[in-house]
C-alpha cells in the first residue's frame, strides 16, 4: 500500500512547465510530503518536500492543497534531464517509507 | 562527501551461492535502509535501521539478512540466492527525524541464475 495515488504517466514538451498530480487523502497532521525522482538506471533522488505550505527550490515547486490531501509538483520549465520517474510519499510517525510505481514523465524535444 | 556508496556494482550469481551487499554512508545518518526494484515496479523495503543496534523487517524481508555494524554502514546478506531475487538493490539513508530525507545509493545490480 502506497498509501499515495499518482497517475502512471504523464508527456510534456521542452521548455513548458509540468504539474505533476499526488493524492494522499489519508494523510495524517504530522506526515510530510516528498518527492523524489529516478533518471534512467539511477537510484532516486530526493527532489523537495512540504508539510503545509507551499515549497520552493532550484529543481521544482511543491503546492500542497488547504486540505492536504492532495499535492502538486511543478516543473517551471521541463527539459530532456527531466525525464524521470517521480514519486510522491508520505513520511511521519514511526517512518517506514514506501514508494509506489510512481508517474513517468516522458519529455518531447 | 561520497554521499551513500554500494558495492559490488554488478554481480552474477549461481542458485544457492551466497553473497553480501555493502553500504556505506558518510552523512552520520542515523537511519539506513535496503529496498529492491524489479523491472518497471516500483521500490520496495526489505529491512531497515532506525538506528545504530537495531534493524526491523520491511515489505519483504524473506530470503535477506542484514547487519548495522556500524552508524556508516548498513550490509545485506542473501545466504541462498534464488532467481527470485533478481533485481537491482538500493541502500539509503536519513536522519531519524523528521523530515526524513532520504539519500540513495547508485544501487547494486543482480542476476541470479
Amino acid at each position: 500500500d502506497a498509501k499515495t495515488t499518482q497517475p502512471n504517466s504523464m508527456e510534456s514538451n521542452e521548455e513548458e512547465p509540468v504539474h505533476l498530480p499526488c493524492n494522499h487523502s489519508t494523510i495524517s497532521g504530522t506526515d510530510y510530503i516528498h518527492w523524489y525522482r529516478q533518471l534512467p538506471s539511477q537510484g532516486p533522488e530526493y527532489v523537495i518536500h512540504g508539510l503545509t505550505s507551499n515549497v520552493n527550490n532550484r529543481m521544482a515547486s511543491l503546492a500542497i492543497a488547504e486540505d492536504r490531501k492532495s499535492s502538486t509538483l511543478i516543473l517551471h520549465r521541463a527539459t530532456l534531464r527531466d525525464a524521470a520517474v517521480y514519486y510522491c510519499i508520505r513520511s511521519g510517525g514511526s517512518y517506514i517509507p514506501t514508494f509506489g510505481r510512481g508517474t513517468s514523465l516522458i519529455v518531447h524535444p | 562527501n561520497a554521499g551513500v556508496t554500494q558495492t559490488p556494482k554488478f554481480q552474477v550469481l549461481k542458485t544457492g551461492q551466497s553473497m553480501t551487499l555493502q553500504c556505506a554512508q558518510d552523512m552520520n545518518h542515523n537511519s539506513m535502509y535496503w529496498y529492491r526494484q524489479d523491472p518497471g515496479m516500483g521500490l520496495r523495503l526489505i529491512y531497515y535501521s532506525a538506528s545504530e543496534g537495531t534493524t526491523d523487517k520491511g515489505e519483504v524481508p524473506n530470503g535477506y539478512n542484514v547487519s548495522r555494524l556500524n552508524k556508516r554502514e548498513f550490509s545485506l546478506r542473501l545466504e541462498s540466492a534464488a532467481p527470485s531475487q533478481t533485481s537491482v538493490y538500493f541502500c539509503a539513508s536519513s536522519e531519524y527525524r523528521p523530515p526524513y530525507e532520504q539519500y540513495f545509493g547508485p544501487g547494486t545490480r543482480l542476476t541470479v541464475t
